[in-house]
């Protein structure tokens, strides 16, 4: 059974740094690229980034470049996300996600996600 | 970048309607768009990808139409399990995959 699991959330003051992970189980992690989806208390879903399964290839939506860094270690299965020069408007809850690729791309399976606040 | 805008924003149904929930693109993306269904307190999961492709394990009430820019997600005969939101999510540019703003299903 295909599984994501997100840690490392939490409160930290606004100009603070936190470093998400995500550790997925039950596929062929090396295979597959893998994003970053977050989604504000009571609001939708923005993607943040993705990277290859190589990880030769990163993109990052504009509200975070410059200020996160996503990262894999295939050896131990896993996904990271350093966050620093955390503002407010990036409270949310992460996701990991699977990025599919054939001929269209889709998001499977999600993680439970992560809770980041951003707060003083 | 390309919009996607959901409609309705919100709708109530009983159970046993029959439901439907748009989804339109700012541009076209041929049948690049997947839907998702999020259940409170929970992550969302894949419905249908590629327009019209049932994901496994997903019910046969639940099925995805149209190409371009106007797509529909429909549930033939609502139960109780599918109150939830639903959001589409435009693969077309890999560079930004944008989502709706998402349909609150409610009874």
């Amino acid at each position: 059974q295909m599984q994501l699991v997100e840690s490392g959330g939490g409160l930290v003051k606004p100009g603070g740094s936190l470093r998400l992970s995500c550790a997925a189980s039950g596929f062929s992690f090396s295979d597959y690229y893998m994003t970053w989806i977050r989604q504000a208390p009571g609001k939708g879903l923005e993607w943040v980034s993705y990277i290859s399964n190589r990880d030769n290839i990163i993109y990052y939506a504009d509200s975070v470049k410059g200020r996160f860094t996503i990262s894999r270690d295939n050896a131990k299965k896993s996904l990271y996300l350093q966050m620093n020069s955390l503002r407010a408007d990036d409270t949310a809850m992460y996701y990991c996600a699977r990025r599919v690729d054939a001929i269209h791309t889709w998001f499977d399976p999600w993680g439970q996600g992560t809770l980041v606040t951003v707060s003083s | 970048d390309i919009q996607m805008t959901q409609s309705p924003s919100s709708l109530s149904a009983s159970v046993g309607d029959r439901v439907t929930i748009t989804c339109r693109a700012s541009q076209s993306i041929s049948n690049s768009l997947n839907w998702y269904q999020q259940k409170p307190g929970k992550a969302p999961s894949l419905l249908i990808y590629a327009a019209s492709s049932l994901q496994s394990g997903v019910p046969s009430r639940f099925s995805g139409s149209g190409s371009g820019t106007d797509f529909t997600l429909n549930i033939s005969s609502l139960q109780p399990e599918d109150f939830a939101t639903y959001y589409c999510q435009q693969s077309y540019t890999a560079l930004l995959y944008t989502f709706g703003q998402g349909t609150k299903l409610e009874i």
